[in-house]
């Protein structure tokens, strides 16, 4: 069974730019949960695509925006980078059953906008 | 909004020592509870969770009980190791559509051999 995968690790842009991150569910799962961890600090979440469409959204502007497919895999957008943006962006991935909402994160991708 | 609040790191223990590290939350509810553990460079693994009042969750030596009456879920293990060197994060989530997780600041802990 394949875990979570993000891509990638590790990304240096320059404040303005553009940004892609990746996200491949674990197998089995539909949805997929995406969290910004600056450092030092916790995880805070951004949003959840379940079946390619977003379910929750947390305290983020609109310049992040997400995508899933319909594989599940997803992306994370973030246009018009902020110095502030600079952080860990992990992945978690979940089966969405009921009961069980366990999610199961990836190893995230470092950013870093100068 | 629902908060964490967890007890300010860094934590340096001993081998073999006692570890305690305190979370309290505050949610209108009753959440389910987790605490996660981050190894360094690598992403969040689930350590263990409670999702009532009274539960105990348990996994590889630690626990932690869901408090109801004090808005608590601490974490303890009776004697730590060296490879427990991690930062640990208390997080709820509460049932629902999304599920996400709202998590606490993180606690780090370093086991000294």
């Amino acid at each position: 069974e394949t875990g979570v995968t993000q891509s990638p690790t590790h990304l240096i842009k320059t404040r303005g730019q553009q940004v892609t991150l990746r996200c491949s569910s674990q197998s089995g799962h539909n949805t997929v949960s995406w969290y910004q961890q600056a450092l030092g600090q916790g995880p805070q979440f951004i949003f959840q695509y379940y079946r390619e469409e977003e379910n929750g959204r947390g305290n983020f502007p609109p310049r992040f925006s997400g995508l899933q497919f319909p594989n599940y895999s997803s992306e994370l957008n973030v246009n018009a980078l902020e110095l502030d943006d600079s952080a860990l962006y992990l992945c978690a991935s979940s089966a969405r059953l009921a009961g069980d909402y366990e999610q199961y994160f990836g190893p995230g991708t470092r950013l870093t906008v100068t | 909004g629902d908060s964490v609040t967890q007890m300010e790191g860094p934590v340096t223990l001993s081998e073999e020592a006692f570890l305690t590290i305190n979370c309290t939350y505050t949610a209108t509810g009753y959440p389910s509870l987790f605490w996660y553990v981050q190894y360094p460079g690598e992403g969040l693994q689930l350590l263990l969770k409670a999702t009532k009042a009274d539960d105990k969750g348990s996994n590889k030596g630690f626990e932690a009980t869901y408090r109801k009456e004090t808005t608590s879920f601490h974490l303890e293990k009776g004697s730590v190791q060296v490879s427990d060197s991690a930062v640990y994060f208390c997080a709820l989530s509460f049932s629902g559509s999304a599920r996400q997780l709202t998590f606490g600041s993180g606690t780090q802990l370093t086991v000294l051999p």
